[in-house]
């Protein structure tokens, strides 16, 4: 099975502080993704990678960016982390050659004070 | 734009019984449909899947259907069991993304 994890479960961070969140998929994906889940608004997609070195902006990218410097992990950076950027954080990966179905990591809830 | 709904926020079943979970959308040109459970403090996990060109699929005591003119997907998991109590959602692929609703809980009674 693809597993895809999520390197905290469990952050707490200030505000203005720089947030890294890391995921490593270990099926050799192409796709990944970030997304954040907010109760009463379901997954909303932050930035996704095709490939190494290649980025793409979501739905809601403000206030975020991304790495992907190899292909099983793709991070997700809070330049300067805010109160309304509390959430849960998914990431995913996706083999684009089989079909369109997304693995998903455990999540990351975060919360800013 | 395109959008994906569900019809009930909240479904309780007793132990036993059927249950039928039921989601709406939009966008007539989406060509791949994809339901996921997500337990409490986890990811979500694929439960199913269904291409435009099916009307229905089945799984290990789940059955997806698809009812493309009125534009409507439902999930229906036979037997319920405490395990399945979960937030269930689904999510179409339109032009290149996965559009997802925004879940039903499923609460399982004894």
């Amino acid at each position: 099975d693809v597993k895809v994890t999520q390197s905290s479960r469990y952050l707490v961070k200030r505000t203005g502080e720089k947030v890294f969140l890391e995921c490593v998929q270990d099926m050799d994906h192409e796709n990944m993704f970030w997304y954040r889940q907010d109760p009463g608004l379901g997954l909303r997609l932050i930035y996704f990678s095709y490939d190494v070195k290649m980025k793409e902006k979501g739905d809601i990218p403000e206030g975020y960016s991304v790495s992907r410097e190899k292909k099983e992990r793709f991070s997700l950076i809070l330049e300067s982390a805010s109160t309304n950027q509390t959430s849960m954080y998914l990431c995913a990966s996706r083999d684009p050659s089989t079909n369109e179905k997304l693995f998903f990591g455990s999540g990351t809830q975060l919360s800013v004070l | 734009g395109e959008s994906v709904g569900l019809h009930l926020p909240t479904l309780s079943v007793q132990e036993g019984d059927n249950s039928i979970i039921n989601c709406a959308y939009s966008n007539s040109a989406s060509d791949y449909f994809i339901w996921y459970k997500q337990e409490s403090g986890k990811g979500p996990q694929f439960i199913i899947d269904i291409r435009s060109n099916m009307d229905k699929r089945q799984g290990q005591r789940v059955t997806v259907l698809l009812n493309k003119t009125v534009k409507h997907l439902s999930l229906q998991i036979a037997a319920t069991q405490p395990g399945d109590s979960a937030v269930y959602f689904c999510a179409e692929k339109g032009t290149d993304k996965l559009i997802f609703g925004t879940g039903t809980r499923l609460q399982v009674f004894p």
